[in-house]
């Protein structure tokens, strides 16, 4: 399997606990991006990497959400002392950087890992 | 704010008509667009995109056309199949960025 992949896919748990989620990107991908998805809505921008540079954190990101890239490869999302607001799906994507949407570059979305904060 | 809007939540067809799903932006600024598809519990699938430089994209069963100066784009699937059963979602961007606006999506039931 070649695309983006997620784990885990669903997470349980209780308020006020830390989550992690992991990302990993189709493997030539430079680019990584992170989006949550909210019932009834579309899919919101949170961050997005270069290799394993965080450039931009929407504001929708608040201070207990924290997403790396080591090595410029997979990426982990980690939320702490999780809120019942918090309860979303967390969509990866990835793309890369050398070429633009005119020129056939698109973004592949991974499978997305549910969070449900009770 | 919402940049990108779907003002139709749902849309019910019967297999082998035309649906048409109808999405609407309001940052004039925005010049590539593209359609995803998805399942319950999986992530979006890319469909057919379209830049601000041409009116129709077709691929297939499916074609998408811009209005640029009504900053309104459609999405046409013929004949509808029960597998195009999904929730379809608009989004926008700028084509040197990386950044996607997404409307909130319609759901499409194809009925037998």
């Amino acid at each position: 399997d070649t695309g983006v992949s997620q784990d885990p896919r669903h997470k349980i748990t209780k308020r006020g606990q830390n989550v992690t989620f992991r990302c990993d990107p189709i493997s030539e991908h430079n680019r990584l991006y992170w989006y949550r998805q909210t019932l009834g809505q579309g899919p919101e921008f949170l961050t997005y990497f270069q290799n394993e540079a965080q450039l931009e954190k929407s504001r929708l990101l608040s201070d207990r959400f924290s997403a790396e890239r080591p090595k410029g490869s997979f990426s982990t999302l980690e939320i702490q002392r999780t809120e019942q607001g918090d309860s979303a799906m967390y969509l990866c994507a990835s793309s890369l950087a050398e070429s633009t949407f005119h020129s056939g570059n698109t973004i592949y979305f991974g499978e997305g890992s549910w969070l449900t904060v009770v | 704010d919402q940049q990108v809007k779907q003002n139709s939540p749902s849309l019910s067809v019967q297999e082998g008509r035309i649906s048409i799903l109808n999405c609407d932006y309001t940052n004039s600024m925005f010049d590539y667009f593209l359609w995803y598809k998805k399942y319950p519990a999986e992530g979006p699938t890319f469909l057919i995109s379209i830049s601000s430089i041409k009116d129709k994209n077709e691929d297939g069963r499916f074609t998408v056309f811009l209005n640029k100066s009504a900053k309104h784009l459609s999405l046409h699937i013929v004949p509808s199949q029960p597998g195009d059963s999904a929730v379809y979602f608009c989004a926008a961007t700028l084509s040197n960025d990386y950044k996607l606006s997404f409307g909130a999506g319609t759901t499409v039931t194809v009925r037998a």
